[in-house]
């Protein structure tokens, strides 16, 4: 059984940057797909993007211009930044393993955007 | 790129079956094939219960089923129990490089 766990903050300003890790255990990184994936509230799931195991990432089209993700193998963990968040970026957000189906996700951590 | 729609509720009594569909506008739904359900329960980590349509994922009943018909696809829970009540959300890859989930349907078991 593979288990993942994201962290950071829980409030981020309006304008600022979100950044969360997850890490990943007990298996290797090296290998797979990490996902980004995030719930607002009362509202369905989207999917934000994914990182390859060399590196190489695809974000949706609607996020793309705001989104870096990156992977740490030392670390065995994968980050996401978003970058001028909004309020509309509070949401759960969800790590996950996967190229286009997700077969193992973190618990989900809340980020509320918010001065 | 496209969505897929799904409708927002369906209901059944116990031992009943459901049918929810997920309805992707593009051509890469059909082409593709890589539709996967999951299982959400609010507060908790979504389950990936079927993948590329039909492949029940580890440890899920048989009760749950995947089928595809042109650019819909469906899931199946048969005989339905107390705790089938979630939220499923289906997603595809509609290309390109990007990933799409549905709407999402409440299943409540009546």
């Amino acid at each position: 059984q593979v288990h993942l766990q994201e962290s950071g903050p829980g409030l981020v300003k309006p304008s600022e940057t979100l950044s969360l890790t997850c890490v990943v255990s007990p298996d290797s990184i090296s290998g797979f797909f990490w996902n980004w994936i995030r719930q607002p509230a009362g509202k369905g799931l989207e999917w934000i993007g994914h990182i390859d195991p060399v590196g190489n990432t695809d974000y949706h089209p609607s996020l793309e211009s705001r989104v870096t993700m990156s992977l740490d193998t030392s670390k065995n963990q994968f980050s996401l930044d978003l970058m001028s968040v909004t309020v509309a970026d509070t949401a759960v957000y969800f790590c996950a393993r996967g190229p286009v189906w997700f077969d193992f996700w973190g618990q989900g951590i809340l980020v509320t955007v918010s001065s | 790129h496209s969505a897929l729609t799904q409708p927002p509720s369906a209901s059944g009594s116990p031992g009943q079956s459901v049918t929810i569909s997920c309805t992707g506008s593009s051509s890469y739904t059909s082409t593709y094939k890589y539709v996967s359900w999951f299982q959400h329960h609010p507060g908790k980590a979504p389950k990936l219960i079927i993948y590329e349509v039909n492949h029940r994922f580890f440890g899920v009943p048989d009760r749950f089923s995947g089928s595809m018909s042109g650019n819909t696809a469906f899931l199946t829970v048969s005989g339905l129990q107390a705790e089938d009540e979630a939220d499923y959300y289906c997603s595809s890859y509609e290309g390109p490089k990007t990933v799409m989930f549905g709407g999402g349907t409440r299943l409540t078991v009546l």
